[in-house]
């Protein structure tokens, strides 16, 4: 079965830093990739950043780029998000998700999400 | 960036209707679309990827269409446990943008 848990979340001051986890199981992590889609309260989906299953390419969001760090440790079955330079419009709860097929597609697995919330 | 655009932004039907929610691409895209439900305090559930194709577990009553640049989820039969925000994403290249969502009430 696979699973998807995500860690890390919490209230951080504005300018601060977090490091959110997502520890996979149920499937053969380096062989997908993985994505970070976060969610503003009573707001939609937004694509965040996403990493080749090698970990050696990824992408990011414009809204994110240069603070925001995708990576991977396929020998811990984890994928991480460092956020840095943290604003309130970082609110949101963070979802990590698993791609569908190897080659870059949508998401077939989600995980429960972290809650960061960023306020003074 | 392609933008993706949904409509409507909220729906109220009655049970056993007949749902359609559309999706349209600013540029083409192909068939690299998929459909998403979600239900409030839940993640995101795959409905439909490839524009059509059902993903593993979902009711037949859920259908999707199109290529290029316009999509439309159906729901075939209207059931009260399909309410949920429906979401559409393009998936072709990064960034991997999602529809605003359409909101499903029943009437």
């Amino acid at each position: 079965e696979v699973q998807l848990l995500e860690s890390g979340g919490g209230l951080v001051q504005p300018g601060g830093s977090l490091r959110l986890s997502c520890a996979a199981s149920g499937f053969i992590f380096s062989a997908y990739a993985m994505t970070w889609v976060r969610q503003a309260p009573g707001k939609g989906l937004d694509w965040v950043s996403t990493i080749s299953g090698s970990g050696d390419t990824s992408y990011y969001a414009d809204s994110v780029k240069g603070r925001f760090t995708i990576s991977r440790d396929n020998s811990k079955n984890t994928l991480y998000l460092q956020i840095n330079g943290l604003r309130a419009e970082d609110t949101a709860v963070y979802y990590c998700a698993k791609d569908r097929s190897s080659g870059g597609s949508c998401y077939n697995y989600w995980g429960q999400g972290t809650l960061v919330i960023v306020s003074s | 960036d392609i933008q993706m655009t949904q409509s409507p932004s909220s729906l109220s039907a009655s049970v056993g209707d007949r749902v359609t929610i559309t999706c349209r691409a600013s540029q083409g895209i192909s068939n690299f679309l998929a459909w998403y439900q979600q239900k409030p305090g839940k993640a995101p559930k795959l409905l439909i990827y490839a524009a059509s194709t059902l993903q593993s577990g979902v009711p037949s009553r859920f259908s999707g269409s199109g290529s290029g640049t316009d999509f439309t989820l159906t729901i075939s039969s209207l059931q009260p446990e399909d309410v949920a925000t429906y979401y559409c994403q393009k998936y072709n290249s990064a960034p991997q943008t999602f529809g605003q969502g359409t909101r499903l009430e029943i009437k």
